[in-house]
């Protein structure tokens, strides 16, 4: 099975804090992606990776940078938090093959930003 | 007007319903994926599908690609198939990225 993970599932924050999410994979995929979910809003990139030091940015990254260092990881980064940056935070992968191209999600991360 | 359109918003039933959930599109797609999403929880694979129709235990989805459309039936529903519900489709444009439905929220009492 494929296992994504997510470093924290609840976090609480300050406003002007660095804060690291981090995002692990095991079945060697390509992709990688970040996602924030807010009601009413549904699930929007904030950013995409294709492979190792390779990002795009997706719909939202304003805020937001990431980090890919090694294949299996890829980290969003949140250099100074702000109130409306709290969020569900989730994180998937995906193989390179384009076609059927399955998505496989980890568990979520809450962030609240104090 | 949104790429993906799902049907109902929202959807209250009871128990032992037959329930349907539609997705719309307007883009062509490689695959479409049905994800299921329970409060406060990660989101979970039900199907992805090209063409035709696919069953795992109570939940059927169906795609028509020439009407760009989906659906998704649970039959004999239960309070745990309470969940919001997510239609996700993989354009053909060369892209590795989904565009996703803004989701169904059911309901299911006992």
């Amino acid at each position: 099975d494929v296992k994504v993970t997510q470093s924290s599932r609840y976090l609480v924050k300050r406003t002007g804090e660095k804060v690291f999410l981090e995002c692990v994979q095991d079945m060697d995929h390509e992709n990688m992606f970040w996602y924030r979910q807010d009601p009413g809003l549904g699930l929007r990139l904030i950013y995409f990776s294709y492979d190792v030091k390779m990002k795009e940015k997706g719909d939202i990254p304003e805020g937001y940078s990431v980090s890919r260092e090694k294949k299996e990881r890829f980290s969003l980064i949140l250099e100074s938090a702000s109130t409306n940056q709290t969020s569900m935070y989730l994180c998937a992968s995906s193989s390179g093959q384009l076609s059927y191209n399955e998505q496989f999600f980890g568990p979520g991360t809450r962030l609240t930003v104090l | 007007k949104n790429e993906v359109e799902q049907s109902p918003q929202n959807l209250t039933a009871q128990e032992g319903e037959f329930i349907t959930i539609n997705c719309s599109y307007s883009v062509g797609i490689s695959a479409l994926h049905w994800l299921q999403q329970h409060p406060g929880g990660g989101i979970v694979s039900l199907f992805m599908l090209s063409s035709g129709k696919k069953k795992h235990g109570r939940l059927i989805a169906t795609i028509n690609i020439q009407e760009k459309h989906s659906s998704l039936h649970i039959t004999a529903s239960h309070p745990r198939d309470s969940a919001v519900y997510i239609c996700a489709v993989l354009p053909t444009s060369g892209t590795y990225k989904y565009i996703f439905g803004t989701g169904t929220r059911l309901k299911v009492l006992a």
